[in-house]
């Protein structure tokens, strides 16, 4: 099954601690997104990539960084400096194009205590 | 830059066609017009894509007028299960990169 895969689907941290978020793709697309969602809002944009070893800043980085070594791969991690880290984590992909469909994991919602 | 303006929610029962508009007046000569719906604690999912007049395909429908400053998804025959968000998204940001999903249209359907 092709699919994009985010684990865990439900984590907790302490408040002051880095957290990584896992992202795996098997669609061989070039390109992949991480999104942010807090509850009754849209979907805002925080790194994306387009291509391996290569990703650039979306409207919301501070306090997060990505890595992109691998096609199918494109960790997320929360760090410390994230003021309000606590929200619904969605990472996407696509073929390469910015307006071709995205297609979007199953999202991991993130507590911090 | 495309703005969208969706209504913030509706309401149906099982059985009944619903017609969700947006607006987009600043639409782009290029810019496509995309359809997402998204259930709680899930990932969006694509409907349908349009670019003018009308497209189908076997979830529903997208009606684009001429001058394209609007768009109508048609879902026909809602069931319980089509209560989700829909999201109506038009072009790109400004960085050129994602698609921009505003706050979306929830749809609550009542048997």
């Amino acid at each position: 099954d092709g699919g994009i895969t985010q684990s865990p689907k439900y984590l907790f941290r302490k408040e002051g601690q880095n957290v990584t978020l896992s992202c795996e793709q098997n669609l061989n697309h070039d390109a992949m997104y991480w999104y942010r969602q807090d509850p009754g809002q849209g979907l805002r944009l925080i790194y994306y990539s387009q291509i391996v070893n290569d990703f650039q800043k979306g409207d919301i980085a501070e306090g997060y960084s990505v890595s992109r070594e691998k096609k199918e791969s494109f960790p997320l991690t929360v760090t410390s400096a994230q003021k309000n880290p606590t929200a619904f984590y969605l990472c996407a992909s696509n073929p390469a194009g910015f307006t071709d469909t995205q297609y979007f994991g199953p999202g991991t919602r993130l507590t911090v205590l | 830059l495309a703005k969208t303006t969706q209504p913030i929610s509706m309401d149906s029962y099982e059985g009944q066609e619903v017609n969700i508009t947006c607006s987009h007046n600043n639409i782009a000569t290029n810019d496509y017009i995309t359809w997402y719906q998204q259930f709680p604690s899930q990932g969006p999912r694509f409907i349908i894509q349009g670019y003018k007049t009308k497209v189908t395909n076997e979830v529903a429908s997208l009606f684009i007028p001429a001058d394209r400053k609007s768009s109508t998804l048609s879902l026909p025959r809602v069931s319980l299960s089509d209560t989700a968000v829909y999201y109506c998204l038009v072009g790109i940001n400004q960085a050129g990169t994602a698609l921009i999903f505003g706050k979306g249209t929830t749809l609550s359907v009542s048997s």
